[in-house]
């Protein structure tokens, strides 16, 4: 089946520090999704992207849809505490009714 | 706040019985989506409703099973339960329309099966 792969899995972040995470498909993909999910909540919608090569940016967050459909890459600058949570990507493929496949997602946290 | 009301937050149960979690989808949405996460499988998709009608499955056990009511509020059945089945159930909805196929999550439904 279709599997996504997102890394890394956690990391540690400074505050001011820039953060870049991944996820590539083994499949191709018409939609990426990136949610960011804290502790005991729902995942919240950061950027949706639905064509190849679509750069968009939600503040500080900065997304892409990789050219070749089968990859997609988070941003987060100037990062300050309140990024910390988990970030999880998401796919959709042509033909797949609406399911999203989701990567496992990256933790971030906060450097001692 | 995503809109997508989910109840109970908290469920404590045990193994063997039957439990009802509600999901409300956003004001507009048609499509509703049920999630299961777990700690080592992540989020999990497990069926999907648009209009009340079911769509597709994912990975649904048969002791589980759904429905979307003409409100298009949806209800997650989960019967003889077992101790692999705590977990975070999550409700999602979409417009369901061409271009925007953007899914909200609801806060979830935490259920501990002892």
């Amino acid at each position: 089946g279709q599997q996504l792969n997102q890394s890394p899995q956690s990391m540690f972040i400074q505050e001011g520090e820039d953060v870049s995470m991944n996820c590539t498909s083994s499949s191709i993909f018409n939609t990426w999704l990136w949610y960011k999910q804290d502790p005991g909540e729902g995942p919240v919608l950061l950027i949706a992207l639905y064509k190849a090569g679509e750069l968009t940016s939600n503040g500080r967050l900065t997304a892409q849809f990789g050219i070749t459909r089968k990859d997609s890459f988070l941003n987060i600058s100037a990062s300050i505490p309140s990024d910390v949570g988990i970030y999880f990507c998401a796919g959709r493929s042509r033909g797949s009714q609406g399911n999203l496949i989701f990567g496992k997602g990256t933790k971030l946290s906060v450097k001692p | 706040d995503s809109g997508v009301t989910q109840t109970p937050k908290h469920l404590i149960t045990a193994t063997g019985q039957r439990v009802t979690l509600r999901c409300s989808p956003r004001s507009g949405d048609l499509s509703v989506y049920w999630y299961q996460q777990s700690l080592d499988q992540g989020l999990q998709f497990l069926i999907q409703y648009y209009n009340g009608e079911e769509r597709a499955k994912g990975n649904i056990l048969e002791r589980f099973s759904a429905q979307q009511f003409p409100d298009l509020h949806s209800e997650l059945n989960l019967s003889s339960l077992e101790l692999g089945d705590s977990a975070l159930y999550f409700c999602a909805s979409s417009p369901q329309t061409r271009t925007q196929e953007t899914q909200y999550f609801g806060p979830g439904t935490r259920l501990l099966v002892l």
